[in-house]
């Protein structure tokens, strides 16, 4: 198994631009999450999904999009970036919503 | 709303030296209570969790941490580290009404030898 895979490992975009990151999983979980992680700040939830066609706003979704077409992917859209969401973003997932979530190894995102 | 407080930014300890990390967290519920680990440029990986049960919770690595319910608390405690356990510690606390974890800002422990 995979597990957790995202891509891209590190983005530099200009303001105003738009781009996805991917995050898939092969481990036929439920429930994924995005989260993004900033100094001092911890992780802050982004959006989730407690499955395929199922997602739900978590602490920070403002400028932010998702969609779950399979089980496998959930990617996150910033449709138009700015630099405050300048940032390291993890995307995880589990079998259930409160099952040990298995985290990917991150996008670094920078936003110039 | 739900929140967690790691009151320690900063942690060094010796190898060999126990290590404690304080986690008081804010839920109007049971509180379903969770401690990651992120090791320098590397995901967040699961040291144990509390849903129920036993307020005592092992966990990987030689952890374990306690649920105390009239202290709002779920400290981190190791009887020995190791250089190995140099990393960021993040408390995090859910509940059952939906799935929304809320993350501590993190205590990141330096190990001297």
């Amino acid at each position: 198994n995979a597990g957790v895979t995202q891509t891209p490992k590190f983005q530099v975009l200009k303001t105003g631009q738009s781009m996805t990151l991917q995050c898939a999983q092969d481990m036929n979980h439920e429930y994924m999450s995005w989260y993004r992680q900033d100094p001092g700040m911890g992780l802050r939830l982004i959006h989730y999904s407690v499955g395929a066609g199922i997602t739900d706003q978590g602490e920070v979704p403002n400028g932010y999009n998702v969609s779950r077409s399979t089980t496998e992917d959930f990617p996150l859209r910033l449709l138009s970036a700015a630099p405050s969401q300048t940032s390291v973003y993890f995307c995880a997932s589990s079998r259930t919503g409160w099952e040990t979530q298995y985290f990917g190894p991150g996008t670094r995102l920078l936003v110039l | 709303a739900q929140s967690v407080t790691q009151p320690d930014i900063h942690i060094t300890v010796s190898e060999g030296a126990s290590l404690e990390l304080r986690c008081n967290y804010s839920y109007g519920a049971t509180p379903y209570l969770f401690w990651y680990v992120q090791s320098p440029g590397q995901g967040l990986q699961l040291l144990l969790k509390y849903f129920s049960g036993d307020t005592l919770v092992q966990g990987i690595k030689g952890f374990e941490a306690e649920f105390k319910r009239s202290q709002s608390s779920f400290n981190l405690r190791k009887p020995s580290v190791h250089w190995s356990d140099a990393a960021e510690y993040f408390c995090a606390v859910g509940g059952s009404s939906d799935y929304k974890l809320s993350f501590g800002a993190g205590t990141t422990v330096t190990v001297r030898a």
